[in-house]
């Protein structure tokens, strides 16, 4: 079973359309994160849940929203999609310790 | 947050040969220290961690070492194989990664 499960592993978009990444874990973690990784490789954390509580909301665009309907779920909603915004996503979650990731979802804005 | 500040951002080094990753932190109360191993086209991986009441950790060819004076704390590989050659990343307790060092391990 894998931990921690992202989809869709690829999605290309065109600008200005509204997109979805899922991510569920089955860990039993209480906090969950989004990251965004760049073409540098530099990892970028944007949200973080605690117990479907937001407790980390780093400088990123009103567009991306994180939900969370429950503490084994995050999805990021990405409003008016940019250029920029084409990167990978990872989702992770963690207890305590240290964070097992996603597969990451490889995001082309075209 | 906490920053965390990774260098060398590229290492090469020869097979059989260690490699050290060192990354330094800013807030004294930090307790917790992972590193992270990143492989192409997958997420990153846990490797090893260390908390803050030791100054050492090893687990198999990888070890942590901390230096909580300094606020630095190092990856060391011994013994490098090809095998190793990835993205590797230190981060903070908060989860904020450092810039990532790309290790290539010539055969």
């Amino acid at each position: 079973d894998t931990a921690v499960s992202q989809t869709p592993k690829y999605l290309v978009t065109q600008m200005g359309n509204d997109k979805s990444i899922k991510c569920e874990q089955n860990l039993g973690h209480d906090t969950m994160y989004w990251y965004k990784q760049d073409s540098k490789k530099f990892l970028k954390i944007m949200f973080s849940y605690n117990n479907k509580e937001l407790i980390i909301n780093e400088t990123v665009p009103n567009r991306f929203s994180p939900k969370s309907p429950d503490k084994a779920h995050l999805n990021l909603h990405i409003n008016s999609l940019e250029l920029g915004d084409s990167a990978v996503y990872f989702c992770a979650s963690s207890q305590g310790t240290g964070a097992f990731f996603g597969q990451g979802t490889r995001l082309t804005v075209v | 947050g906490e920053n965390v500040e990774q260098h060398p951002s590229t290492l090469s080094v020869q097979e059989g040969d260690s490699a050290v990753i060192k990354c330094t932190y800013s807030d004294s109360a930090s307790n917790y220290f992972p590193w992270y191993k990143q492989e192409l086209g997958k997420g990153p991986q846990l490797i090893i961690d260390i908390r803050s009441n030791v100054g050492e950790k090893k687990d198999q060819r990888i070890a942590v070492t901390l230096n909580k004076t300094a606020k630095h704390f190092s990856l060391h590989i011994t013994e490098t194989q090809p095998e190793d050659s990835a993205v590797y990343f230190c981060a903070a307790p908060d989860m904020r990664f450092g810039a990532g060092t790309r290790l290539t391990v010539k055969p």
